[in-house]
């Protein structure tokens, strides 16, 4: 079966840090451009980063732009979050979603709860 | 910055039929945005509904279509159902590597 599953949320200080991890499973992980997406409690999706299959090419959203950085191991089928200089805003729960090559996010994870807070 | 935009909500009868749609703050939706249409329950993941504007994946019921209306990229549920209830999203590609969602539509059949 194929699956993504998120791990590496928690409760963190304002202007600290975190790193998300997503492991992939049945399927094979290099093949697919890999993206995150966040949902702040009781709102709506917001997209916020994009690697290519090799990790050549990312892009982020500017909400992130400069504190988050997307990576990935291949070798260890895992997809990374590096979030740096944490605001309360960034509460949310991070979903890793698989790219279709048709342009679309075709496989999400349950994804990981981030709560930034003093 | 360009605001994708949704209906916040929308109710609709059981068996009704119902358009959702998804445009810009500022131009008009195209097939070159290749829009995408995700469902979302209660506590669960977002599900794929639609994608490049009309091509539903596979497993999607075709009650469920796509098109391209005046200036916006619309979803219609036609014969609404009771587990159809949830919060739909669209997302549009803007170029340079960057995706952007609608704010979501609440969709209420009763």
């Amino acid at each position: 079966e194929e699956q993504l599953v998120e791990s590496g949320g928690g409760l963190v200080r304002p202007g600290g840090s975190l790193r998300l991890s997503c492991a992939a499973s049945g399927f094979t992980f290099d093949n697919y451009e890999m993206n995150w997406v966040r949902q702040a409690p009781g709102k709506g999706l917001e997209w916020i980063s994009y690697i290519s299959s090799v990790g050549s090419t990312k892009y982020s959203a500017d909400s992130v732009k400069g504190r988050f950085t997307i990576s990935r191991d291949n070798a260890k089928n895992s997809l990374y979050l590096q979030m740096n200089s944490l605001r309360a805003e960034d509460t949310a729960l991070y979903y890793c979603a698989r790219f279709h090559t048709s342009w679309y996010l075709d496989l999400w994870g349950r994804g990981t709860l981030v709560t930034v807070s003093s | 910055q360009t605001v994708v935009t949704q209906e916040p909500s929308f109710s609709v009868s059981p068996g009704g039929t119902v358009t959702l749609t998804c445009g810009l703050s500022s131009g008009s939706v195209g097939t070159n945005y290749f829009p995408s249409w995700y469902q979302q329950t209660p506590g669960q993941a977002p599900r794929t509904l639609l994608y490049n504007t009309n091509i539903r994946p596979s497993g999607v019921p075709d009650r469920f279509s796509g098109s391209i209306l005046g200036n916006k990229a619309a979803l219609t549920i036609t014969g609404a159902q009771a587990d159809d209830e949830g919060d739909y999203y669209c997302v549009l590609y803007m170029g340079s590597g960057i995706w952007v969602f609608g704010g979501g539509t609440k969709l209420t059949v009763l």
